[in-house]
């Protein structure tokens, strides 16, 4: 099984900061990465799949890079809206694995 | 506009069984395959189970494996997961999921929690 992990555990940041988050697979998963997010209470939601295609409707200052094991999903300048929990997901092969989440909060 | 509705969660005990069910509208349910997710109180996600459209394909996480069945009926615009031994660990919210290809989750529903204890 694949096991994804993420950096960091958790982000305290600031509104109009750019923030980076890591994700990396245990062993190569081409570009079959997509990227969630899950605000308290709700269902998550995709932002980001192919490892650096934007879900639709999704704003463009959330971007992702990488290929192979090594992943990252960069919010541009924060809005208040993005302070939420971020998951990366592999789908390269069964069973699909998802990080264990990384909670950006506000400073 | 994409709707999936998770229902049949509740309290049950340890070995007992639930089923749930997920009503889809707004799309052609028999096109798209569909998943289940489930994330423990105050934990990540974690895939549970996909099937085709047309149930060719299913699979299962090693922690389900022979105690939960996923299936689908197409007429009904309904997906399911039959689970049965459940565990104090198998407490969750279970969210259905539509697929977008290769088990990218692109609409989820609500979510139903199940609670497994004595």
């Amino acid at each position: 099984a694949i096991r994804m992990t993420q950096s960091p555990s958790s982000l305290s940041a600031s509104t109009g900061d750019r923030v980076t988050i890591t994700c990396r697979a245990s062993q190569g998963i081409s570009s079959y990465l997509a990227w969630y997010q899950q605000k308290p209470g709700k269902a998550p939601k995709l932002l980001i799949y192919a490892a650096s295609t934007l879900q639709s409707g999704v704003p463009s200052r959330f971007s992702g890079s990488g290929s192979g094991t090594d992943f990252t999903l960069t919010i541009s300048c924060l809005q208040s809206e993005d302070f939420a929990t971020y998951y990366c997901q592999q789908y390269y092969s069964y069973p699909r694995s998802f990080g264990q989440g990384t909670k950006l909060e506000i400073k | 506009e994409v709707q999936l509705v998770e229902s049949g969660g509740g309290l049950v005990k340890p070995g007992g069984s639930l089923r749930l069910s997920c009503a889809a509208s707004g799309f052609t349910f028999s096109s798209y395959s569909m998943n289940w997710v489930r994330q423990a109180p105050g934990k990540g996600l974690e895939w549970v189970s996909s099937i085709s459209s047309s149930s060719s394909y299913i699979y299962y996480a090693d922690s389900v494996k022979g105690r939960f069945t996923i299936s689908r009926d197409n007429a009904k615009n309904s997906l399911y997961l039959q689970m049965n031994s459940l565990r104090a660990e198998d407490t969750a919210v279970y969210y259905c999921a539509r697929d977008r290809g290769l088990t990218i989750f692109e609409d989820w529903g609500q979510g139903t929690l199940v609670t497994v204890s004595s």
